[in-house]
Parts: C-alpha cells; structure tokens; sequence
C-alpha cells in the first residue's frame, strides 16, 4: 500500500540554523514525490517535486530510492519559514497521499 | 483563471443535517479530489475523480457521496452529518499525464463545524 511517513510532528529551530524535514515512503512502483507547505491558515502550496530537482526559497529535497527517503532541508532558516510542511507520494490510480505533517516553528 | 474555488468558506451544521460542499476549477482539469485535515493526521483522501462521470473511493469514504457531472465540478455530500465529520476540507485539481511536472492545485478550504 502507498504511504508516506512523517516521524515529526513538530521541529523547532533558530533562525539561521540548518532545517530538515524527514519524509520516507512506501510504494511498490516509482513514486512521484512533492513537498507541500501551508501558512498560517492559507490553502496548501506545491514547494517541491523531486522530479525537477529545483530549489525553492532555499528548500531543497532528494529522492534516495535506497532509504526510500525523501527529505526537506534548508541550509539557513528564515522566520518566515514557520508552516506546515507536508510530504506527498503521487502513485497508483493517481492517488496523492499525504504525511501527517510537520509543524515548523523557526524562532527569532 | 479562478483556479479551485470552494464554497462555503465556513460553515456550522447541526447533527443529522445535509449540506453540499462545492468545488470547482477552470484549468480543465481531469482530475479533482476531496480531503479532510484533521490535526496529527495530515490530510486524507476522501473521493477523488478522474473526469467527468467517473469517481471512486480515497481513504475515509465514509459518510460522503460525490458526484461528477461536468469537468469543472466536483461537489462532496454529507448525508447525515455527525461531529467525526468536524474537519477543513480541501478540493484539489490536476491535470492527468502531466506525472510530476505539475502538482495539485487546492482551493483555499471550508472549514465545517457539526454540533
């Protein structure tokens, strides 16, 4: 079955301070892997997807196939990086599943 | 180009009662689907639909009905509402065989309140 697992639920880090967000996944065939986040209250907004291999807002995200990992890092946090950060694997049937989410707080 | 607009953005339903959410989007996206956000469970799959006259069960299926009609409308039912149901609820689009090239695109939510 496809899933996708988050093991924080909440990460808290100091502005300026190096931020990983842990992602791995399940599926049986090639998954397609996006990171979304959502602001305070706001819809949720594609970050990444491992497919592109881009950068954005200083984000960056490797798919290891070995540790069926998909990570979120950042080298230096932003205070406006504080958000719910949710990882998602597109498989079978074109079904998007989400992670449980991580919480970010980065303090000043 | 609206993009995916749902209707209401709030809403308080008493047990028992029916209502409608409603989704629709402008991007002629085959693909559209309904999740539920609940804290520490990220969101869930609902209903999803891969065009016009063709829908199929996500997840947590119960308690909801869709139906797909048209390509831009994609409405989720609630029967019977009972207060498990109190959760945002998102609508998302996308358009097929663009595999990783475009993620889904959201609406801004509805917020559903059951007493």
């Amino acid at each position: 079955a496809q899933r996708v697992t988050q093991p924080e639920k909440l990460l808290s880090v100091f502005k300026g301070a190096p931020v990983e967000l842990k992602c791995n996944y399940s599926y049986s065939g090639s998954p397609e892997l996006f990171w979304y986040v959502q602001y305070s209250r706001q819809r949720l907004q594609l970050l990444l997807r491992h497919i592109s291999r881009e950068s954005i807002k200083g984000f960056t995200a490797d798919l290891n196939k070995g540790e069926t990992s998909f990570h979120l890092k950042k080298p230096f946090a932003q205070e406006e990086d504080s958000a719910m950060y949710y990882c998602a694997s597109l498989g079978g049937a074109q079904k998007l599943v989400f992670g449980q989410g991580t919480r970010l707080t980065i303090n000043p | 180009n609206a993009g995916v607009t749902q209707t209401p953005k709030f809403q308080v339903l008493k047990t028992g009662q029916s209502m409608t959410l409603q989704c629709a989007q402008d991007m002629n996206h085959e693909y559209m689907s309904w999740y539920r956000q609940d804290p520490g469970m990220g969101l869930r799959l609902i209903h999803y639909s891969v065009g016009a006259g063709i829908t199929d069960q996500g997840e947590v299926p119960n308690g909801y009905n869709v139906s797909r009609s048209t390509t831009e409308d994609f409405p989720l039912r609630l029967l019977s509402a009972a207060p498990s149901q109190t959760s945002v609820y998102f609508c998302a689009s996308r358009a097929l065989g663009t595999g990783g090239t475009y993620g889904y695109t959201f609406g801004s939510g509805t917020r559903l309140t059951v007493v």
